[in-house]
C-alpha cells in the first residue's frame, strides 16, 4: 500500500516568500495530484502530473519519479494563497496525503 | 462546465439520529461518483464510489451507506449517526474508475457534527 507523506504539515511565511510544499510516496505511481483546500472546505485540483514540471501562474509542481518525490513551489507568495495543500498519489486507488496548512501573513 | 453540488453544508445532529448528505453533478454524464470523510488530522478517506446507478461499491466497513438513484445524484446515507461519524464529508467525480486518472472535482463539502 503506498504511503503519503507531506512536509511540512504546517507553514507560516510572510507575504512575498517564495514557499515549497514537499510530497513523497513509497510505491510506483501513475499520475500525482496537487488539491488545494481552501478555509470554506472545498477542494480545488491545481495541477496533475506524470512526469516533469508543471506551472500555472505563481503555482509551480515538480515531480521525480525515481525518487518519489513531488514539490509544490508559490512563488511571491499572497495571503490569499493560505490554505490546506494535499497530495494524491493515483495508484490502484487515490491515496492522499494529510495535507499541508499554509498561513501567509500580509 | 462540470460542477458538482453538496448539501447540506454544515449538520449538527444528535446521536442515534439519521442522515442524509446529497450530491448532484451538472455538466457530464455517467460520472463515476466517490463519497470522502476526512477527519481532523486525517487525509482523504474513500467510503464509497458508483460507476453507474444502482452501483455501490464500499472501501470501508462502517455506520454509513451510500445509494445512487439517478444518474448524478449519490447520497450518504445512516440509520443511526454515531459520534464517531463527526468530519467533513466531501463527495467527488472522476472521469475514470478509482485511479482518477483525469482531473478531479470536489463539492464545497459537509460538516457533520454528532453530539
Amino acid at each position: 500500500k503506498n504511503e503519503v507523506e507531506q512536509s511540512p504539515q504546517n507553514l507560516t511565511a510572510q507575504e512575498g516568500e517564495f514557499i515549497t510544499i514537499n510530497c513523497s510516496y513509497s510505491v510506483g505511481i501513475s499520475a500525482l495530484h496537487w488539491l488545494q483546500q481552501h478555509p470554506g472546505g472545498g477542494i480545488v485540483s491545481l495541477f496533475m502530473l506524470s512526469s516533469g514540471k508543471k506551472k500555472h501562474g505563481r503555482l509551480i509542481a515538480t515531480i521525480n519519479i525515481q525518487e518519489k518525490h513531488s514539490s509544490l513551489h508559490i512563488t511571491a507568495s499572497h495571503p490569499r494563497d493560505s490554505a490546506v495543500y494535499i497530495c494524491a498519489v493515483n495508484d490502484d486507488k487515490i491515496i492522499f496525503g494529510k495535507g499541508t496548512r499554509l498561513h501567509i501573513l500580509p | 462546465s462540470q460542477t458538482i453540488h453538496q448539501w447540506p453544508a454544515t449538520l449538527v445532529q444528535p446521536v442515534g439520529s439519521p442522515l442524509s448528505l446529497e450530491c448532484t453533478v451538472e455538466g457530464t454524464s455517467n460520472p463515476n461518483l466517490y463519497w470522502y470523510r476526512q477527519a481532523a488530522g486525517r487525509g482523504l478517506q474513500l467510503l464509497f464510489y458508483s460507476v453507474g446507478i444502482g452501483q455501490i461499491s464500499s472501501e470501508v466497513p462502517q455506520n454509513l451507506s451510500a445509494s445512487r438513484p439517478q444518474d448524478r445524484q449519490f447520497i450518504l446515507s445512516s440509520k443511526k449517526l454515531l459520534l464517531s461519524d463527526s468530519g467533513f464529508y466531501l463527495c467527488a467525480w472522476g472521469e475514470t474508475g478509482l485511479a482518477f486518472t483525469g482531473e478531479l472535482f470536489f463539492g464545497e463539502g459537509s460538516r457533520l457534527t454528532v453530539l
